[in-house]
């Protein structure tokens, strides 16, 4: 595709549910980031896929928190048991290797009530 | 000390002056230098990256880098209002290692 995709655009889910957020990346784009940004605060890293492997997942912020990259193509990041303290815009930047620039997404917002 | 810090001003600058945006770093390892522009809403979107020391120039834009002093800069020459938004410095520590932002600093260009 012309860009990297994410979806849903907007989540609302109760307090307790598991939610599944996806990133479709540009096509041969090997980087992959999931990152999130609360309102009118920074980006906080969340895990970097290299291909279908995670080299760096220290972001996660818990064990609830859990992602995954097939085919060295679409990732999904899981949050389960979701708490309102995750809601947040989840965004998704893919590069064409691990320090070229990034492109994003449009994000993901999450509203967890 | 935080991986990657900038001022998170606000920055207020005339029309037509120049903006200066500052980022310091703490790994002395980190190899690519990044600043993208956020609009309210919005997603990032680069702006310029920086390997090398020294200045490199695009348009309205030059990026300085400091290897030495672990600092990285953007210049933003004939600032205008649409140039107001938040700026992130994002740094790659090292090979397989995370691209770390800073917390941004928020640019008012004032017609």
């Amino acid at each position: 595709g012309a860009g990297v995709s994410q979806s849903p655009s907007n989540k609302v889910t109760e307090k307790g549910k598991d939610v599944e957020l996806r990133c479709d990346p540009i096509s041969g784009h090997t980087a992959l980031y999931w990152y999130r940004q609360s309102l009118g605060q920074g980006l906080e890293f969340l895990i970097y896929f290299q291909g279908n492997s995670a080299p760096d997942k220290s972001g996660l912020p818990s064990d609830r928190f859990s992602a995954e990259r097939t085919g060295g193509s679409v990732s999904t990041l899981t949050i389960q048991r979701t708490q309102q303290e995750d809601s947040a815009v989840y965004l998704c930047a893919t590069g064409q290797y691990y320090n070229s620039p990034l492109h994003f997404g449009n994000g993901t917002r999450l509203t967890v009530t | 000390q935080k991986e990657v810090e900038q001022n998170s001003g606000p920055l207020s600058v005339p029309e037509g002056a120049i903006a200066s945006l500052n980022c310091t770093y703490s790994d002395r390892g980190s190899q690519s230098f990044f600043w993208y522009r956020q609009y309210s809403g919005k997603s990032p979107e680069l702006i310029m990256f920086i390997y090398s020391n020294g200045d490199k120039e695009d348009g309205r834009f030059t990026a300085q880098l400091n290897k030495a002093s672990q600092y990285v800069s953007l210049l933003i020459r004939d600032s205008q209002p649409s140039d107001s938004a938040t700026y992130l410095c994002a740094v790659n520590r090292q090979a397989g290692t995370a691209l770390i932002f800073g917390k941004g600093t928020t640019l008012s260009v004032s017609s």
